[in-house]
């Protein structure tokens, strides 16, 4: 058990949607991570997160964005959804030593 | 920047044989490297990593990684494959308050 929430476990959308995944990870952990793995651009950091602040940024769509809310979890939003969004979004949350991280089950995305 | 190079994107080994997995690193001071299996659709679960303490890790289910700062290199073994150990393998070094992946070795394991 990682420790992190991710719901839904599936969603299946329309090109030009918006979507909110939803992460939580374990009581009193303040950080929290995003990250999106595609076929074509394989793993990659998107944001990050701690206690309510942006903290990172990575590769980040426009389209995409995120927050954190006081109870600490933290939710993706993506919006005009393209064919090219289709991808497992992961949550993770940190472990103790440096860099260490824990991923949720993640959100399996596809638009049609 | 932080990044790892895993080459062979497709290993096959035979069950009972070694396991040998390379990944190399760049970075501008000292790493923390980190190994992290998926299965086929299941998350990550993270394998090994390594702190800057020993240079010889230990991790689950039979797996080690040597760190190596003269070869730039964290390679990931296993002295005997299972068939279980069919998965998908990533390289991962941290930096920049971020995991940045390698683009994955895929293991298949022949009974």
């Amino acid at each position: 058990d990682s420790g992190v929430t991710q719901t839904p476990k599936h969603l299946i959308t329309a090109t030009g949607q918006r979507v909110t995944l939803r992460c939580s990870p374990r009581s009193g952990d303040l950080s929290v991570y995003w990250y999106q793995q595609s076929l074509d651009q394989g793993l990659q950091f998107l944001i990050q997160y701690y206690n309510g602040e942006e903290r990172a940024k990575g590769n980040i769509l426009e389209r995409f964005s995120a927050q954190q809310f006081p109870d600490l979890h933290s939710e993706l939003n993506l919006s005009s959804l393209e064919l090219g969004d289709s991808a497992l979004y992961f949550c993770a949350r940190l472990g103790l030593a440096k860099g260490e991280q824990y991923f949720g089950p993640g959100t399996r995305l596809t638009v049609t | 920047a932080q990044s790892v190079t895993q080459l062979d994107s497709h290993v096959s080994v035979s069950e009972g044989t070694p396991v040998l997995l390379r990944c190399n690193y760049s970075s501008s001071y000292s790493p923390s490297l980190f190994w992290y299996v998926q299965h086929p659709n299941k998350g990550l679960q993270l394998l090994l990593k390594y702190t800057s303490a020993a240079t010889l890790v230990k991790g689950i289910n039979g797996f080690e990684a040597e760190f190596k700062k003269s070869e730039t290199s964290f390679h990931l073994t296993k002295p005997s494959a299972h068939m279980s150990d069919a998965a998908e393998y990533f390289c991962v070094i941290y930096g920049n308050n971020r995991l940045a992946f390698g683009k994955g070795n895929q293991v298949v394991v022949i009974p």
